[in-house]
């Protein structure tokens, strides 16, 4: 099984600047990781596909990168609405397996 | 508009049987792979199974392999999630979930308890 692990656990950011995320797997899963967004008591959104395309309806502000092991989710300016629990995904070989999550919360 | 409804999640005790299920609205269902993702309270997302477009092809969590079934009726607009010999660990919210380049639909969950 791939494990996926996120940093940092909890990322504190002022309204307005950038925040990155971190997702690393323990053997490479190509391009196939997801991000996704989580806030209380909601499902899960679909944030970026194929580790740099986001999905439909995304602000431009949320950009994925990274190949391989090593991957990145930057949100270029946080928005009151953007604080929230963020998973990385993969689904490259089953099972599928998600981070633990990063919580982006304000500073 | 997509929508994905789960319903059946519930207490039961350790040992039990409990069967959900997903209602499908707004696209065409036979055409997608579909998920169960579950969510221990506090916790992170967890993979549980996954069933192809017309259903000939399953996938389980290794914590749930041999005590879930998934399954689905293209028919009804259903996806099915037959869950056995429950554990306290597997309390949690269920989510079915669509997968098109990644999970791009998820329902709003049904809650199962697992308490004598």
């Amino acid at each position: 099984e791939i494990v996926m692990t996120q940093s940092p656990a909890t990322l504190s950011v002022s309204p307005g600047e950038r925040a990155t995320l971190s997702c690393r797997a323990s053997q490479s899963v190509s391009t196939n990781l997801a991000w996704y967004q989580q806030k209380p008591g909601q499902a899960p959104r679909l944030l970026i596909y194929g580790a740099s395309t986001r999905a439909t309806g995304i602000p431009a502000r949320f950009s994925g990168s990274g190949s391989g092991t090593e991957f990145t989710l930057t949100i270029s300016s946080l928005q009151s609405e953007d604080f929230a629990v963020y998973y990385c995904q993969q689904y490259n070989n089953w099972p599928w397996t998600f981070g633990q999550g990063t919580k982006v919360e304000i500073k | 508009e997509v929508q994905l409804v789960e319903s059946g999640g519930g207490l039961v005790q350790p040992g039990g049987s409990l069967r959900l299920s997903c209602a499908a609205s707004g696209f065409t269902f036979s055409s997608y792979a579909m998920h169960w993702v579950r969510q221990a309270p506090g916790k992170g997302l967890e993979y549980v199974s996954a069933i192809s477009s017309n259903g000939g092809s399953t996938f389980y969590a290794n914590s749930v392999k041999g005590r879930f079934t998934i399954s689905r009726d293209n028919s009804k607009n259903t996806l099915y999630l037959q869950m056995g010999s429950l554990r306290a660990e597997d309390m949690a919210v269920y989510y079915c979930a669509r997968y098109s380049s990644g999970l791009d639909y998820w329902g709003q969950g049904t809650l199962v308890t697992v308490s004598s």
